[in-house]
């Protein structure tokens, strides 16, 4: 089965914490993607970073580094020093292939609360 | 600037009445995507469209009906069938490669009056 669990449900940090938001997932699949997008309250889901399952190098970009571990099927998603502006709901994603297309599976979300 | 466009941005349904949700894009996307999403339970397919002229069920397709005449339009009709649709639904598109990121519009919120 293909599933992307993301067991924090809401998180709740002061300005200036660091904050990680976990994300694990399950496929048979040898080949796959992950992603992380950010749903800010305006709506709209916002790219963050795509990962496929040959590169397990840790990315860092600005504030926010990503960590994947394919030994735990771990994609988790780490904000230094978190500012208000990052307050939303944060998705972690796994793009599979399918016959003739692909499929993804996002997580259920999780809110980030960020207060000054 | 590229992007999606997706209206109404609220509406309102009433009983036996279809509804239909549009979804345009400018990014010279082959994919595109509907999106439902409920409280605690993230994103669920409901359609996607690989190629115009061509569209496959997702996971919750059951009381909602597409059409791909265009490679720039995705329209979702929400029909009476569909027995719960209070939610928000969210359109995206991507390039075919299943590598590449999808682009989502700012998503419409249905309700039933």
């Amino acid at each position: 089965a293909q599933k992307v669990t993301q067991a924090q449900t809401e998180i709740s940090v002061v300005e200036k914490e660091d904050v990680t938001l976990d994300c694990v997932y399950e496929t048979r699949d040898t080949t796959y993607y992950l992603f992380w997008y950010k749903q800010p309250p305006s709506g709209e889901l916002v790219f963050l970073i795509r990962r496929n399952s040959f590169d397990e190098q840790n990315e860092i970009s600005g504030r926010y580094s990503w960590n994947f571990q394919k030994s735990t099927s771990s994609f988790n998603f780490t904000i230094t020093a978190s500012q208000v502006v990052d307050s939303a709901v944060y998705f972690c994603a796994l793009s599979r292939p399918l016959t003739g297309g692909f499929k993804t599976i996002f997580g259920a979300g999780t809110r980030l609360f960020v207060k000054a | 600037d590229g992007g999606i466009t997706q209206s109404p941005k609220y509406l309102f349904r009433k009983e036996g009445q279809n509804v239909t949700l549009s979804c345009e894009q400018n990014l010279n996307h082959d994919a595109m995507y509907w999106y439902r999403q409920d409280p605690g339970q993230g994103l669920r397919l409901i359609y996607y469209s690989q190629i115009v002229n061509d569209f496959q069920k997702g996971d919750i397709a059951e009381g909602y009906s597409v059409s791909r005449e265009k490679k720039e339009s995705f329209p979702l009709t929400v029909t009476s069938a569909q027995k719960n649709p209070t939610a928000f639904y969210l359109c995206a598109s991507s390039a075919r490669d299943n590598n590449q990121p999808q682009h989502f519009g700012d998503g419409t919120r249905l309700s039933i009056l």
